[in-house]
């Protein structure tokens, strides 16, 4: 069983571009969650997805920042005109339905590393 | 979401050691805390999780004690190994029947010295 998938691992962009960053859970999960990690900081929720619904985006930033999970394909955090302080490690991961032995835990994938430059 | 808080920032133990992490925890409504293993450059592993319920959990050379009153809880790793070397967080969430976004400690560089 394939874990979570993130891409790209690594993604530069210039201040005023957009990044978008792909999560696909694992299989059988229908539950996305996703994070940023700044150096030397432990990891901050952003926001939590369900299949074509955002169920909490109390973390994430008013403007610039969204989140989809389609019924079909990756969740993608979406990020428009970055600028230098969007900089970090950004986390996908997901858990399993409602009612799974391990509903409450989270898988994590490897990563984005953002760069802006 | 509160906050948790870790403690220490970084800490060095000999081969064969006990290393302990401490969190403390503000919100009364977290109900799962799981702690996490994250080596450079990869993303964080689930190491072992807790509920309120019980005292202590133990799995392997690797122990949660959680005190509910106090709203602490600490991970031990017994017979400490180089390859145990990595950054740790203690993480918490509430449990209201549904999956919540974790709130994470801030991370310990644990190295273990040969």
């Amino acid at each position: 069983n394939a874990g979570v998938m993130q891409n790209p691992r690594h993604l530069v962009r210039r201040r005023g571009q957009e990044a978008r960053l792909r999560c696909s859970p694992m299989k059988g999960h229908s539950h996305v969650y996703w994070y940023r990690q700044l150096p030397e900081e432990g990891l901050k929720f952003m926001v939590y997805l369900q299949k074509e619904n955002i169920i909490d985006e109390s973390g994430m930033p008013k403007e610039r920042f969204s989140a989809e999970f389609p019924k079909e394909g990756p969740s993608i955090l979406r990020i428009q005109q970055v600028v230098r302080g969007d900089s970090a490690a950004y986390f996908c991961a997901s858990s399993p339905r409602l009612g799974a032995e391990d509903q409450e835990t989270q898988y994590f994938g490897p990563g984005t590393r953002l760069l802006v430059l | 979401q509160q906050q948790v808080k870790q403690s220490p920032q970084s800490l060095i133990v000999q081969k064969g050691g006990i290393s302990i992490i401490n969190c403390a925890y503000e919100n009364t409504a977290f109900d799962y805390f799981p702690w996490y293993q994250q080596f450079p450059g990869k993303g964080p592993a689930l190491l072992i999780a807790i509920r309120p319920d019980v005292s202590e959990k133990k799995e392997g050379r690797f122990t949660i004690s959680f005190n509910k009153s106090a709203k602490q809880f600490s991970l031990h790793i017994m017979d400490s190994q180089p390859g145990d070397s990595a950054t740790y967080f203690c993480a918490a969430s509430p449990w209201g029947g549904g999956a919540d976004g974790l709130t994470f400690g801030k991370g310990t560089h644990l190295i273990i010295q040969p």
